[in-house]
């Protein structure tokens, strides 16, 4: 059974651009969830796709967004990148969403921002 | 929100030595899930336990519910444990959040 997956791997990208970051969960699983670490901000909660509506959202700008299709594959948009957007970006799944069911993470995309 | 501490923040341990990893946390869960962070950044699912003990092969954990916390035991450790340990939580007060509050992890170096 194929685990989450995550592309790109790795990203460079200018302050001021956008970028999309890519998640496709494991079949059969319909949510999706966000998670941006940081040095010094740890493991952050970025939002929560379930059924292609978002159902739950951190406390981030909004520049910050995303979506879900209907294959529960998920997109996350940063707009107007900034220094401080550097980070890991990881993707979880899981079947009816974590508060009840095991999530499982990819192996991230790794973005820098210059 | 529900508050997740991890101790110790940092391990050393030599190849073959046992260690007990702690996480407590500040509220009700209905998830509790321990992770290891391998050196390329991917969190690898160990144990999805909101309470109970749970093993596999050198691991185990125990999650004691009505007193918050919960522990990772790492047997005969090997250089391949190394990496961040991390503790995640639902509180049961999210309501339908889905959202995982992780800990600050625990950074476990096994030397040979």
């Amino acid at each position: 059974k194929a685990g989450v997956t995550q592309t790109p791997r790795y990203l460079i990208k200018t302050r001021g651009q956008q970028v999309t970051l890519s998640c496709s969960p494991i079949s059969g699983h319909r949510s999706v969830s966000w998670y941006q670490q940081t040095p010094g901000q740890g493991l952050q909660f970025l939002f929560e796709y379930f059924s292609e509506t978002q159902r739950n959202k951190g406390n981030f700008p909004g520049r910050f967004s995303g979506r879900q299709f209907s294959n529960s594959r998920s997109e996350m948009n940063v707009s107007t990148l900034e220094l401080g957007d550097s980070a890991l970006y990881l993707c979880a799944s899981s079947v009816q969403g974590a508060s009840n069911t095991e999530a499982f993470f990819g192996q991230g995309t790794r973005l820098t921002v210059v | 929100g529900i508050q997740v501490e991890q101790s110790p923040p940092d391990l050393i341990l030599q190849e073959g030595a046992n260690s007990t990893l702690r996480c407590n946390f500040s509220d009700s869960v209905n998830n509790l899930q321990w992770f290891h962070q391998n050196p390329w950044g991917q969190l690898i699912n160990l144990f999805y336990i909101p309470s109970g003990t749970k093993q596999n092969g050198r691991l185990s954990a125990t999650t004691v519910a009505t007193e918050r916390y919960s522990l990772l035991y790492i047997s005969s450790s090997q250089t391949t444990d190394s990496g961040v340990y991390f503790c995640a939580v639902v509180g049961i007060n999210t309501g339908t959040a889905s959202k995982l509050t992780f800990g600050t992890g625990t950074r476990l170096q096994v030397t040979l």
